[in-house]
C-alpha cells in the first residue's frame, strides 16, 4: 500500500531564512506522482508542484525548490528566503495511478510558521 | 468564477438534519472528488467520479451520498450524521483521459467547514 510520511509536524522560522520540507514515500509501483500541495489558513489546496517517478531531476520555481531522490524515496521541498506569506500548512501527496484516478494519498501534513 | 467553487463555505447542522454540499468546476475536467479533512487524520478519499461514473468510495459510511448529474457539478448528500463527521470537506477535479486510469493534477476547492452538533 502506499504511505506518505511527513515526519515534521510543525516548523518556525524567522523571515528570510531557509527552510526544508521533508516528505518520504512508500509504494510498490515503479510509476507514480508526486505533488506538494499549500494549504493557507483559507482552507484551500492550492497545487505547487507534480513529478513523475521517471524524472528525476531537482525543479526551481522562484524561491521554491524541490528535490526528488528515488534512492532515499524522498521528495523534499525547500523554501529561500521565507516570507510570512509563505506560512501554511503544506502536504505532500503520492498517486500510483497517474494523477488520482484513485485519487492521492496524502501525508498529514507541515505546518509551517514563519514570523517576521 | 473559475477554478473549483464549493458552496456552502461554512454549515452546521443537527443530527437528524439533510444537506447537501455542492461543488462546480470550471476548468473543463470530467473527474472530480470528494475528501474529508479532519483534525485528527489526514486527508482522506471519500469518493471518485470519472466521467461521471462513480469509480471509488472509499469504504465511506452510507449517511453521504454523493451524486455526480454532469462532468461540471458534484453533490454530497448528508443525512443522519455525527459529530465526529464534523470536518472540512474538499471536492477536487481533474482531467481523466478515456480508456486510461490515468488523470492529471486534482484542483481543489475552498472546502465546506462542517460541524455536526
Amino acid at each position: 500500500a502506499q504511505k506518505v510520511t511527513q515526519a515534521q509536524t510543525e516548523i518556525s522560522v524567522v523571515e528570510k531564512e531557509d527552510v526544508t520540507l521533508d516528505c518520504v514515500y512508500e509504494t510498490r509501483d515503479t510509476t507514480y506522482y508526486l505533488f506538494w500541495y499549500k494549504q493557507p489558513p483559507s482552507g484551500e489546496l492550492v497545487f505547487l508542484i507534480r513529478r513523475n517517478s521517471f524524472d528525476e531531476q531537482n525543479e526551481i520555481s522562484g524561491r521554491y525548490s524541490w528535490n526528488f531522490q528515488k534512492s532515499t524515496s524522498s521528495f523534499n521541498f525547500t523554501i529561500t528566503a521565507s516570507q510570512v506569506v509563505d506560512s501554511a500548512v503544506y502536504f505532500c501527496a503520492l498517486s500510483e495511478a497517474g494523477g488520482g484516478a484513485d485519487g492521492l494519498t496524502f501525508g498529514k501534513g507541515t505546518h509551517l510558521i514563519i514570523q517576521p | 468564477e473559475t477554478g473549483v467553487t464549493q458552496t456552502p463555505r461554512h454549515l452546521v447542522m443537527g443530527m437528524t438534519n439533510k444537506k447537501s454540499l455542492k461543488c462546480e468546476q470550471h476548468l473543463g475536467h470530467n473527474a472530480m472528488y470528494w475528501y474529508k479533512q479532519s483534525a485528527k487524520k489526514p486527508l482522506e478519499l471519500m469518493f471518485v467520479y470519472n466521467f461521471k461514473e462513480q469509480t471509488e468510495n472509499n469504504s465511506v459510511p452510507s449517511r453521504f451520498s454523493p451524486e455526480c448529474p454532469n462532468s461540471s457539478h458534484l453533490f454530497l448528500h448528508l443525512h443522519t450524521l455525527q459529530p465526529e463527521d464534523s470536518a472540512l470537506y474538499l471536492c477536487a477535479s481533474s482531467q481523466a483521459l478515456a480508456g486510461s486510469t490515468f488523470t492529471d493534477t486534482q484542483y481543489f476547492g475552498p472546502g465546506t467547514r462542517l460541524t455536526v452538533l
